[in-house]
């Protein structure tokens, strides 16, 4: 089957540094995708990976490893406002393969 | 320039009634997939349409149908409510058929209740 396996809860500080990892097994894979999504609110698009490697905007970077089934997302300078589920997703037959999310929880 | 635009933002149905959500995509964008979210789960694809046709299907049952009209807004149309469908349905857009490399715009969705 298709599937992606991320954390269901990430807490950190305001300021810091957080990572977010995501595994997948899915068929036709074509890179792999990350949203933000608050609560009553729509995903939001933040990054794609379809080569191995890092990609960064700002204080958000994504990294994608082909050969280990593997990506992750980096939050830098952690700002109150970054409270959300964070998505990882991968297109398959044109359509997106979404992770169950994981909520980030960001103290003060 | 709009974004996607669902309506309505909520509804409560009775189990067994039928429904149907509406969906204006991104302007510029030709193409529109619908979603469904349960609470604290990643959404599932429900279907696609693009030249007013359905492209891909997801695994769900014929109970939910949709349409594209010319001016690329969608529908979605679901049937026989069951206390299941309950959800956040969200509507994607994105232009051409394909792996949308930048992203889908997402509206806010149609949070839909059924008692």
């Amino acid at each position: 089957g298709q599937s992606l396996e991320q954390p269901s809860e990430v807490t950190a500080v305001e300021g810091a540094i957080v990572q977010i990892n995501c595994t997948y097994q899915t068929s036709g894979f074509y890179g792999l995708s990350w949203y933000q999504q608050h609560d009553g609110g729509a995903p939001t698009f933040l990054s794609y990976n379809a080569l191995d490697g890092l990609e960064e905007t700002g204080r958000f970077s994504s990294f994608l490893s082909r050969s280990d089934s593997y990506g992750y997302l980096l939050l830098q300078e952690l700002q109150m406002k970054d409270s959300a589920s964070y998505f990882c997703a991968c297109f398959s037959n044109y359509q997106l393969i979404w992770g169950a999310g994981t909520k980030l929880i960001i103290k003060p | 320039d709009a974004g996607v635009t669902q309506s309505p933002t909520h509804l409560i149905k009775t189990r067994g009634q039928q429904v149907t959500l509406r969906c204006s995509p991104k302007s510029g964008h030709d193409t529109v997939s619908w979603y469904q979210q349960a609470l604290g789960q990643g959404p599932q694809f429900i279907f696609q349409y693009y030249e007013e046709e359905e492209r891909q299907r997801g695994n769900f049952p014929d109970r939910f149908s949709g349409h594209q009209f010319p001016n690329y807004s969608s529908e979605l149309n679901v049937n026989a409510l069951l206390l299941g469908d309950s959800a956040l349905y969200l509507c994607a857009s994105s232009s051409g058929v394909g792996r949308a490399t930048y992203g889908y715009t997402f509206g806010s969705g149609t949070r839909l209740t059924v008692v």
